[in-house]
């Protein structure tokens, strides 16, 4: 079965600092790994995904994540935070032909100025 | 862009009371999810709808019932709701690929 572990619960980080929210994930094939962020009383916006290809894509917002088959993780990563940043951040990983996602509890991120 | 739009932001409920909450998409999307969301649990699949009148049991479907009549309307109910279903209620659709999934706002249900 596929599952998806966030370590992190809550991260602080000042803006214009570095960013790298932890992803992990079990599944035994090719997994499609996603990338999603909620603001405060919002849905969930899409930032990246992973299929197959380039192991770093990007995401819109300035957001990239890595997607490394050894170490069964996909981290997500911003070289500068901005105020808006604040957030909670899911990871999700999916099968190829698959039906449905299978979510992380998620990574709360506060920004402190 | 696409659009999910879910017809109320926040509700409150009895005890008892059957619950309708609607999800509307207009991007002719073929597939409709019903999440629920919990802190520190993510987000659960409790059913999904590849197709008019399609449905499928997701993660955890007891105590809920969907209903998709047109392809872009996807109803969650809740026959006689009770505590333990207050919580964030999401409602996404995808295209072909059932994986990219767009979200509405959610509807925050509160059972009393």
């Amino acid at each position: 079965a596929q599952s998806v572990t966030q370590p992190d619960i809550h991260i602080t980080v000042s803006e214009g600092a570095s960013l790298e929210l932890r992803c992990n994930y079990s599944y035994g094939a090719t997994p499609y790994l996603f990338w999603y962020v909620q603001s405060p009383g919002q849905g969930l916006q899409l930032l990246l995904k992973y299929f197959s290809g380039d192991t770093l894509v990007q995401g819109i917002k300035g957001f990239e994540a890595e997607f490394k088959r050894s170490q069964s993780s996909f981290n997500l990563r911003k070289p500068s935070v901005h105020w808006s940043d604040a957030a909670e951040y899911f990871c999700a990983v999916g099968a190829r032909y698959g039906n449905k996602l299978v979510f992380g509890a998620g990574t709360i991120l506060r920004v402190k100025s | 862009d696409v659009k999910v739009t879910q017809s109320s932001r926040y509700l409150v409920k009895r005890t008892g009371e059957k619950v309708f909450l609607e999800c509307v998409q207009d991007m002719d999307h073929e597939n409709m999810f019903w999440y629920r969301q919990d802190p520190g649990l993510g987000l659960r699949l409790i059913y999904f709808s590849y197709d008019v009148k399609m449905k499928e049991k997701g993660d955890i479907p007891e105590g809920y019932s969907v209903s998709r009549e047109k392809k872009e309307r996807f109803s969650l109910i809740l026959e006689s709701a009770s505590t333990n279903q207050t919580s964030m209620y999401l409602c996404a659709s995808s295209l072909e690929d059932r994986l990219t999934q767009y979200f509405g706002p959610g509807t925050r249900l509160t059972v009393l």
